[in-house]
Formats: C-alpha cells, structure tokens, sequence
C-alpha cells in the first residue's frame, strides 16, 4: 500500500492567492481528517470527514478555508485568498473505522510570502 | 474534549527502558487511550492504543494505571531512531471519531 499520499509535497505562493493541497487517502479507509501543524500552535485538526462527510469543522480557521471529499479516494482543503499566516505544514490522514489508527501523509508544506 | 498533562521533554540514554508518562484525570469509561509519536520532518505516526487492560506491541507497551487516570508508554530499549515528539490522547466515542493533539512530550535520546 502507498499510504497516504498528499499532494503538493511543498507550495511556494503570494498572498491573495488560491491554493489547493489534496490528498488520497488509504484505499479502504472511511475517515480522512485535515490538520495544520505550526510552532506556535502545534497540531490542529481542522476538519475530518466519515463516509465522505464532513462531521466536524469547527477547527476550519476561517470562511478563507474550504474542504471537500467529492469521493472515497479524494479530498481537498483550499485556502481563498491565502495570507501569510496560513503558512504552515498541513497534515492529511485516514483511518477506518472508529478507534483505528490513523495514517498520515507527509504533509504539505505552504509558505505564503 | 478530555485532557491529557505530559511532561514537555524527557531524556533518555541508547539502549535503555524509557517511561513516557501520561496523566488524565478526567478520562471517562469510554476515553480509549491513544499513543501517536512524531518523528522530525515526518507526520505523526501510530505507536499503540488501551482502554483498560495493559497493551503490547512490536513498537512499545502500554501500562495502564489500575483507575485509568494516569498511563505510561514503555520503549524498551531506545534507539536514537525513537527521538521524537511523542503524543498521548484520549479518544471518545461520543466525540465521533476526532483525534485531537496536545504539545507532547520530547524525547531525546543521547547515544
């Protein structure tokens, strides 16, 4: 298995930008989660998904974000406009079924000059 | 969401037993209690889960206070491959399926 794979691995852009990072979960994995990792805020998770179904996003920072699971193998997390405070590594990770692991990719990591 | 206090940092020497404890006195019956580490420039990686009883696994054991309030992850003989930041959670069924992330503990390893 490949794992979670996240896409781009790095993103250079300006500020006002729209950037999408994507991600393919694990085939077979029905949870997929979006977290943000920064020095001063650690890990945070920004919205997680059941079934391709958003459950939870009250981790979402601003209507900037959007996220969107259009099928099992598949989902985006886009940042409209960008700002440089959105720079950070932004974590995808999957799992199956409640309690079970979770497998993260190795990230995206998002400069915004 | 339930609370978990870890040390910020711990130091440990190759090849030894390392004790990365963990207290939650605010765990419910239904908290499971999740163990994640992560490795430098890496996503954080599973390392094991208990409910009640203690856990074993080829990473690491689990030991779980008898009243659940307090945990302890045992590296058996640390390697300089097992410096990381280290994560103990606690995960709720009536929280859905979250996994939430505390600061960790930081694990170094002098050889």
């Amino acid at each position: 298995d490949a794992g979670v794979i996240q896409s781009p691995r790095h993103e250079v852009t300006e500020m006002g930008q729209e950037v999408t990072l994507r991600c393919k979960p694990i085939s077979g994995h029905n949870s997929l989660f979006w977290y943000r990792q920064t020095m001063m805020r650690g890990l945070e998770l920004l919205i997680y998904f059941n079934n391709n179904v958003p459950i939870d996003d009250s981790g979402m920072p601003e209507d900037r974000f959007s996220a969107k699971m259009p099928n099992a193998s598949f989902s985006t997390l886009k940042i409209q406009p960008s700002e440089p405070r959105d720079s950070a590594v932004y974590f995808c990770a999957s799992g199956q079924g409640y309690n079970s692991p979770l497998h993260f990719g190795n990230g995206t990591r998002l400069t915004v000059t | 969401d339930a609370k978990t206090t870890q040390p910020n940092s711990m130091e440990s020497n190759e090849e030894e037993p390392v004790h990365l404890p963990c207290n939650h006195s605010t765990i419910s019956g239904t908290d499971y209690i999740h163990w994640y580490r992560q490795l430098p420039s890496q996503g954080p990686e599973y390392v094991i889960h208990g409910l009640t009883s203690n856990v074993n696994n080829r990473m690491a054991s689990l030991a779980i206070a008898e009243d659940r309030k307090s945990s302890t992850l045992i590296l058996h003989r640390a390697t300089l491959r097992d410096a990381a930041v280290y994560y103990c959670i606690l995960r709720r069924e009536e929280y859905g399926n979250k996994l939430v992330f505390g600061a960790g503990t930081i694990l170094r390893v002098k050889s």
